[in-house]
């Protein structure tokens, strides 16, 4: 079974350009997380869907940041415009939804972004 | 969500047991433990939780002490693909829709 698949791995962009990131969670997991990872520290959450509805996304900035999972399936992680303090690594993790959650999430590779 | 306090780094021989310690003195009785480890340019990977019973799995074993207070993941034979930056996180299964990810324990498997 495949498991979560995130493009691209990697993107490098100039300051004040957009960029945008995709997620597809495994078959039938309802609940979808963006996380952000900073170099040396652990991942911090961003925005959580259950099916197409985003239930949790205190920590977006939504100024420059936002998402979306239309279908609820697939989601795409946008930047507009891109700032320096940006480059990170931002992971998609899906999870079994509702009460079939046992807190186990499956993280995908992430997509390591640069901004020069 | 209770706070962990988890070791910087630690060292373990190829092959010995690599028990990695965790406190959480301020969990709270529906809060789970919750093991994931970070190989290097990987996402997180789950490893096993629990409430108050050990547990075993075939990744490895999860001791949580009697007070719930805190929590030793063993990993029985350690090998060098276990490299990896290991993060122990106390949770409510409720809660587990928002892990909340400390900056973990590097463990260094050397041949």
């Amino acid at each position: 079974e495949a498991g979560v698949v995130q493009s691209p791995r990697y993107k490098i962009i100039e300051k004040k350009q957009p960029v945008a990131f995709w997620c597809n969670p495994i078959s039938g997991h309802n609940t979808l997380y963006w996380y952000l990872q900073n170099l040396g520290q652990g991942p911090e959450l961003l925005i959580r869907y259950e099916n197409e509805e985003a239930v949790d996304d205190s920590q977006l900035p939504k100024d420059r940041f936002s998402a979306e999972r239309l279908k609820g399936v697939d989601s795409t992680l946008k930047i507009q415009p891109a700032e320096l303090g940006d480059s990170a690594v931002y992971l998609c993790a899906s999870s079994l939804g509702g009460a079939s959650n046992t807190g186990e999430l499956f993280f995908g590779e992430g997509s390591r972004l640069t901004v020069l | 969500d209770a706070k962990t306090t988890q070791p910087t780094s630690m060292d373990c021989a190829e092959g010995r047991a690599a028990n990695l310690p965790c406190n959480h003195s301020t969990i709270s009785g529906n809060e789970y433990v919750y093991w994931y480890r970070q190989i290097h340019s990987q996402g997180p990977q789950y490893i096993i939780h629990g409430l108050k019973n050990n547990e075993t799995n075939e990744m490895a074993s999860l001791i949580i002490t009697e007070d719930r207070k805190s929590s030793t993941l063993i990993l029985p034979h350690a090998t060098l693909r276990d490299t990896a930056v290991y993060y122990c996180i106390v949770s409510s299964i409720q809660g587990a829709q928002k892990l909340v990810f400390g900056q973990g324990t590097r463990l260094t498997i050397n041949p």
